[in-house]
């Protein structure tokens, strides 16, 4: 069965520096997603792409964040200036389309930790 | 706006006893309700979806959720858990896009 993948499942980084997590979403699908999950807390949406465009953010996803699909099949999220408090495990996802008729697919995640 | 809310935050039990655990949700449009399962140190997996049709959805692992539309509640049922079950339970709406998740139950089974 066709899965997401995420590299690397795990980094660690220092305060200031830039990290880009990659994801292969599932070859079929248009809709990408990032979400994260900070330790004991729960997950939390951060930011839809379809048609090599952010179609939804929340909050979080403020300046210091972009997402790309450099290639036809990488999405990846930059973090330019990473804070202690962007520590957390990151989650990719993928859907064949949009609405709430379609799953989305979750990859198994990184863990990002800023030191 | 949409939101999900789960009632209990840490649930224990012995092996063989029954399990529910509680969602309610709120959510303008048509609603596409969700349980998914982490279990220590992987990732989010789907135990089982509604979209439409039957309220009574069955699941991965002999789990069940029924959703009733006047309660807005999506709670999730397993009649005899296992140790195995240990693990945290996420309840979960999708909106247009985005998924909400709730704020998750873990649950520990006790030999």
């Amino acid at each position: 069965e066709p899965e997401v993948t995420q590299t690397p499942s795990h980094q660690v980084t220092q305060m200031g520096q830039e990290v880009i997590l990659r994801c292969v979403p599932i070859s079929n699908h248009l809709y990408f997603y990032w979400y994260r999950q900070i330790l004991g807390q729960k997950v939390e949406f951060l930011v839809s792409f379809y048609n090599n465009e952010i179609s939804e953010k929340s909050e979080i996803f403020d300046d210091q964040f972009s997402v790309e699909r450099p290639d036809g099949s990488n999405f990846t999220l930059k973090i330019r200036s990473t804070k202690l408090e962007d520590s957390a495990m990151y989650f990719c996802a993928s859907s064949l389309a949009g609405g709430n008729s379609y799953e989305q697919y979750f990859g198994p995640g990184t863990r990002l930790t800023v030191t | 706006a949409q939101s999900v809310s789960q009632h209990n935050h840490h649930v224990i039990l012995s092996e063989a006893a029954s399990l529910e655990l509680g969602c309610n949700y709120s959510y303008g449009g048509t609603v596409n309700l969700f349980w998914y399962v982490q279990y220590p140190g992987q990732h989010l997996q789907l135990l089982l979806k509604y979209f439409s049709g039957d309220p009574l959805v069955k699941g991965i692992k002999g789990f069940e959720a029924e959703f009733i539309k006047s309660k807005f509640s999506f709670n999730l049922r397993k009649p005899s858990v296992q140790w195995s079950d240990t693990a945290e339970y996420f309840c979960a709406v999708r909106g247009y896009q985005k998924v909400t998740f709730g704020t998750g139950t873990k649950l520990q089974v006790i030999p």
